[in-house]
């Protein structure tokens, strides 16, 4: 049972299209972190949000941690090909403590 | 800065043997974390390394297990190897004292036929 739940868990969207991927879970974390994961490659950070309610955003892409720091999104606006990958969640009870995953959300951007 | 370089790259292996995966941590930090991500799957956490010794293991058996060196370099052992153990492992680290900064290594793909 993952502590974790990703939704969806594949996104095949249009090059332009904006996408939300969802991290859902029943425990409250200090921190939420999202990773983009390549084939043949490790996950790479692309934010860590700590605050309830925080938003964060990177270029097109929006964080967002629930007010309860219980779940998570990624909003992509105006996707590219580029953003093709796993997107992952992730989740910390601490600073430095091992990090809990998602299942993952496998989007695929068509040009 | 180098990053996590963890070594070999891909392995073959067969059922019953041992295997030992190797991982170099980024300069300047002193902890070090295992993950088994099966394919299609999201990581999960195998066991967590600080000054040389086990801090936080997951669910996996005794068969896995792990070192760290003075140099915070680190190796993870998987003896008696099964059909379920072939996944991509991957290496983090991190500095203890900074929040939530962790760099993964690319893994090691290993498959036990």
């Amino acid at each position: 049972t993952q502590l974790l739940e990703q939704s969806p868990q594949f996104l095949s969207i249009q090059e332009g299209e904006n996408l939300t991927v969802y991290c859902n879970s029943s425990s409250v974390f200090s921190s939420l972190q999202w990773y983009r994961q390549e084939p043949g490659e490790g996950p790479v950070l692309l934010v860590t949000v700590v605050t309830g309610g925080e938003v964060k955003k990177l270029k097109r892409l929006t964080f967002q941690f629930g007010d309860a720091r219980k779940d998570s999104s990624l909003h992509i606006t105006a996707a590219q090909p580029g953003d093709t990958g796993l997107y992952l969640c992730a989740g910390s009870k601490a600073a430095g403590n091992k990090l809990t995953f998602g299942g993952g959300t496998r989007v695929l951007v068509k040009p | 800065e180098t990053g996590v370089t963890q070594s070999p790259t891909h392995l073959i292996k067969t059922r019953g043997q041992q295997v030992t995966l190797r991982c170099s941590s980024q300069s300047g930090h002193n902890t070090v974390s295992w993950y088994q991500q099966a394919l299609g799957q999201g990581p999960q956490f195998i066991f967590q390394y600080y000054r040389e010794e086990e801090n936080g293991r997951g669910n996996f058996p005794p068969r896995f297990s792990g070192l760290q060196f003075p140099n915070y370099s680190s190796e993870l052992n998987v003896n008696a190897l099964e059909l379920d153990d072939s996944a991509l492992y991957l290496c983090a680290s991190s500095a203890r004292d900074r929040a939530y900064g962790y760099t993964f290594g690319s893994g090691t793909r290993l498959t036990v036929v």
